[in-house]
């Protein structure tokens, strides 16, 4: 149980563009999911909490107009990188919450973007 | 703020070696302790979590036990195999589940 999905695991795009990621929660809901960006032999730097129904919560120094998140279900939420640049290129992570007396945050495979 | 700090990688272990990777953490109140695994190109798995004090999680040969008096909540193996290659992060949380914050995390290869 608490398995949770990415898609796409990798992408690749030019400059400009704008790429969709999306983060399913398969056995469970999750009212709350995060998203996470891994720079190469670094850890996970926490960039929003994403809210079914409400708006996301932006870590400090994150461009929410750059980086859209939406939580339309309990089962899914989406990562838009807009007007994607080089500088974007990195590896993507979402959890969702898992909630109950032992709250857990279980993550997806990642998602792997390569802006060229 | 709450933080985590990890040993510094990497470790380079000869295969049954005995592991220990060490993790002590800053936090107000009384936090939840993980211990996550991120094999290469993927995601992070959780390996193994403590809630409360003196709590001992294990998983796959895995232990580590929550140290309240010493804020410490190290990763042991008895004897570590070639598969157990990846990057370790250890990880806390405060609110049901959300504020993790994460170590740096300590990358371990292990040799045949």
């Amino acid at each position: 149980g608490a398995v949770v999905s990415q898609h796409p695991s990798r992408v690749i795009c030019k400059s400009g563009t704008s790429v969709k990621i999306e983060c399913r929660s398969l056995d469970f809901q999750a009212t709350t999911m995060f998203w996470y960006r891994q720079f190469p032999k670094q850890s996970l730097m926490l960039m929003a909490t994403s809210n079914e129904g409400s708006k996301a919560t932006y870590e400090q120094g994150v461009e929410k107009d750059k980086f859209l998140i939406n939580h339309a279900s309990l089962t899914l939420s989406t990562l838009t990188v807009t007007s994607a640049h080089p500088e974007d290129s990195s590896f993507y992570i979402c959890s969702a919450d898992l909630e109950g007396p032992t709250d857990t945050q279980y993550f997806g495979p990642g998602t792997r973007l390569t802006v060229l | 703020g709450n933080s985590v700090t990890q040993m510094e990688g990497p470790v380079t272990l000869s295969e049954e070696a005995f592991l220990t990777i060490n993790c002590t953490y800053t936090a107000t109140g009384y936090p939840s302790l993980f211990w996550y695994v991120q094999y290469p190109g993927e995601g992070l798995q959780l390996l193994l979590k403590a809630t409360k004090a003196d709590d001992k999680g294990s998983n796959k040969g895995f232990e580590a036990t929550y140290r309240k008096e010493t804020t410490s909540f190290h990763l042991e193996k008895g004897s570590v195999q070639v598969s157990d290659s990846a990057v370790y992060f250890c990880a806390l949380s405060t609110m049901y589940g959300q504020n993790f914050v994460f170590g740096p995390g300590t990358r371990l290869s292990v040799l045949p």
